[in-house]
Formats: C-alpha cells, sequence, structure tokens
C-alpha cells in the first residue's frame, strides 16, 4: 500500500485560509488520492478526492501537483467547525476500497 | 436518506467474553467495512464486505469475524476479547463502483475490555 506523509499538526485563525500539504512520492497510476477528516468523537467523514486534476466542492478543493508526487488540501475560509484530524489517504481504484489512515494532520482553528 | 448507524454506542465487556456489534447501511450502499480505532491513533482497516461475502482483510486474527446480510447491514463479531481490544470501532458502507468508492462512516461503538 503506497503512504503518505503529513505534518502532525497545524494551526489557522478563523476565516482564513488553510492548505494542508500531504507527501505521496510512491503513489502509481491507479491510485486516486482521497481526503477525510474526523471530528472530535464522531466517525471520519469524506471531504474530496481526485486523480490527476484539481477538484473543488462546497467544502474544500484539491490542489495535486503535476508529477503527483504530492498535493494540498485547501480550506478557503476556516471555521471553528473545520478543527478536525485531516487524513489523506490513497485509494487503489482496481480492487476493493480498502482506506488506510496515517495519523493525519491536527488542525486547529482560533477565534 | 438515512445515514450509517451503530449500535450500541457504548459496550463494557470483561476479557475472554465475546462481543457482536451492529450496522446499518446507508440506503443503496452494498458494500461495508470495519475499521478498529484505538485512542490517539487513525481507523486501522478489519474487513470489508460486498454481497455477503469477505473482500478483503487486514491485519487482524480470525477471533475477528463478519457478517453481512441481504439487506446489507452488518455485524462484527470479536471472541476471547483482550484489553488490546479496547477501542472505537467504526463502519463504513459504501457503493462498489469505480469512482464512486467514497466511504460514510457511523458513528462508532466504543467498546471497552476490563
Amino acid at each position: 500500500d503506497a503512504k503518505t506523509t503529513q505534518p502532525n499538526s497545524m494551526e489557522s485563525n478563523e476565516e482564513e485560509p488553510v492548505h494542508l500539504p500531504c507527501n505521496h512520492s510512491t503513489i502509481s497510476g491507479t491510485d486516486y488520492i482521497h481526503w477525510y477528516r474526523q471530528l472530535p468523537s464522531q466517525g471520519p467523514e469524506y471531504v474530496i478526492h481526485g486523480l490527476t486534476s484539481n477538484v473543488n466542492n462546497r467544502m474544500a478543493s484539491l490542489a495535486i501537483a503535476e508529477d503527483r508526487k504530492s498535493s494540498t488540501l485547501i480550506l478557503h475560509r476556516a471555521t471553528l467547525r473545520d478543527a478536525a484530524v485531516y487524513y489523506c489517504i490513497l485509494v487503489f481504484s482496481g480492487g476493493y476500497n480498502k482506506l488506510i489512515f496515517g495519523a493525519g494532520t491536527r488542525l486547529a482553528v482560533h477565534p | 436518506e438515512t445515514g450509517v448507524t451503530q449500535s450500541p454506542t457504548h459496550l463494557i465487556k470483561t476479557r475472554g467474553q465475546q462481543v457482536t456489534l451492529r450496522c446499518s447501511s446507508q440506503s443503496g450502499h452494498n458494500t461495508v467495512s470495519w475499521y478498529q480505532q484505538a485512542l490517539g491513533q487513525g481507523p486501522q482497516f478489519i474487513f470489508q464486505y460486498y454481497r455477503e461475502e469477505e473482500n478483503g482483510r487486514g491485519n487482524f486474527p480470525p477471533r475477528f469475524s463478519g457478517l453481512q446480510f441481504p439487506n446489507y447491514s452488518s455485524e462484527l463479531n470479536v471472541n476471547a476479547l483482550e484489553l488490546d481490544d479496547s477501542a472505537l470501532y467504526l463502519c463504513a458502507s459504501s457503493l462498489s463502483v469505480p469512482g464512486k468508492e467514497t466511504q460514510y462512516f457511523g458513528p462508532g461503538t466504543r467498546l471497552l475490555v476490563l
């Protein structure tokens, strides 16, 4: 299983943009890049995913490097509700879609 | 459309006992996955069921077993409980369709083994 590397923690102020990085240098051509987040005392929640092109949805944007060896999750305006652990996960598209979670990045958002 | 639900929310057992945890998938989803999350760590994949058959397994011993029913609900059974089995157990449902493998998680069952 291809691995991802994320910073242990990051901090942001409310209403500022947040860029959460993820390195995945051993990514294969059939791996999708998925992001999930886990709010305190809840199960993980899907945020966004992509393959090669940048992606946008109502929650966030995903910027994928041209060589696909890194990606960045962008929260355009952080709110207190965005305080969570964010996981970057590679999902092989050709088989069953187990999620291999790392330690993730714990995001703190200050008022 | 109802989300993924799990029962019970909390459970206390003693070492050596057996436990059954239950999961009701999101409507229309045919795949369910189970994860174990120890305190302070990310979830660890236990196994996945697709159309009532085990479809993949993580690094967990055989005393962790599961079932998926025709209505796609699921059970996780753990025999001979050990202290290290204390954790949050999460189930997630999804559609087994390429490009639509987003997993939707339930709130989890917190198991304490004494």
